[in-house]
């Protein structure tokens, strides 16, 4: 069974600039969950999405949001970039059947 | 307090050693416990899942879980220099919470 995927892999934005981050999930899973990475904070849990709908949220500003199509593909969008939000931002999959989170390979962003 | 804790490292073990890794978490009402393994560069890796008290063996792993304590650790037997990495002990509610790490070298 294929993986977690990411893409892109790899983002160099710029201050103030805008980057949609895309994940699809383990074939099956209907949960997909974000979190950001970063040396400081360790990781941290953005919002976790279930059959289209915002499940959870973390304590993060409103310039991230996430949105989950039907085919549990998901998508996070981060707006008016901050040099701070350079981070590694992970994607995890799970299945309806138990807590365990699956992850893909994380999208480094660098804003400049 | 942070929500969870693990002991600080890094932590050195030479190959063939047991490596220990201890996590405490504050929420009394997190049911499930996950071990994660992350190489440098790359992302994390479940190794190990555990629900109830007592102990889970997995090869060459084990976890052991005490909710009464808030406890939950790691042993991995006969380390090899494959294992050198960051283990991440993480507890669910409804979100993942992470423990900070701990990186362990295994010296051949």
């Amino acid at each position: 069974k294929a993986g977690v995927t990411q893409t892109p892999r790899y983002l160099i934005k710029t201050r103030g600039q805008q980057v949609t981050l895309s994940c699809s999930p383990i074939s099956g899973h209907r949960s997909v969950s974000w979190y950001q990475q970063t040396p400081g904070q360790g990781l941290q849990f953005l919002f976790e999405y279930f059959s289209e709908t915002q499940r959870n949220k973390g304590n993060f500003p409103g310039r991230f949001s996430g949105r989950q199509f039907s085919n549990s593909r998901s998508e996070m969008n981060v707006s008016t970039l901050e040099l701070g939000d350079s981070a590694l931002y992970l994607c995890a999959s799970s299945s309806d059947r138990n807590n365990e989170q699956f992850f893909g390979p994380g999208t480094r962003l660098t804003v400049l | 307090q942070k929500e969870v804790e693990q002991n600080s490292g890094p932590l050195s073990v030479p190959e063939g050693a047991i490596a220990s890794l201890n996590c405490t978490y504050s929420d009394r009402v997190s049911q499930s416990f996950f071990w994660y393994r992350q190489y440098s560069g790359k992302s994390p890796e479940l190794i190990m899942s555990i629900y109830s008290n007592g102990d889970k063996e997995d090869g060459r792993f084990t976890a052991q879980l005490n909710k009464a304590s808030q406890y939950v650790s790691l042993l991995i037997r006969d380390s090899q220099p494959s294992d050198s990495a960051t283990y991440l002990c993480a507890v669910r509610d409804y979100k993942l919470s992470f423990g900070a790490g701990t990186t362990v070298t295994v010296r051949a």
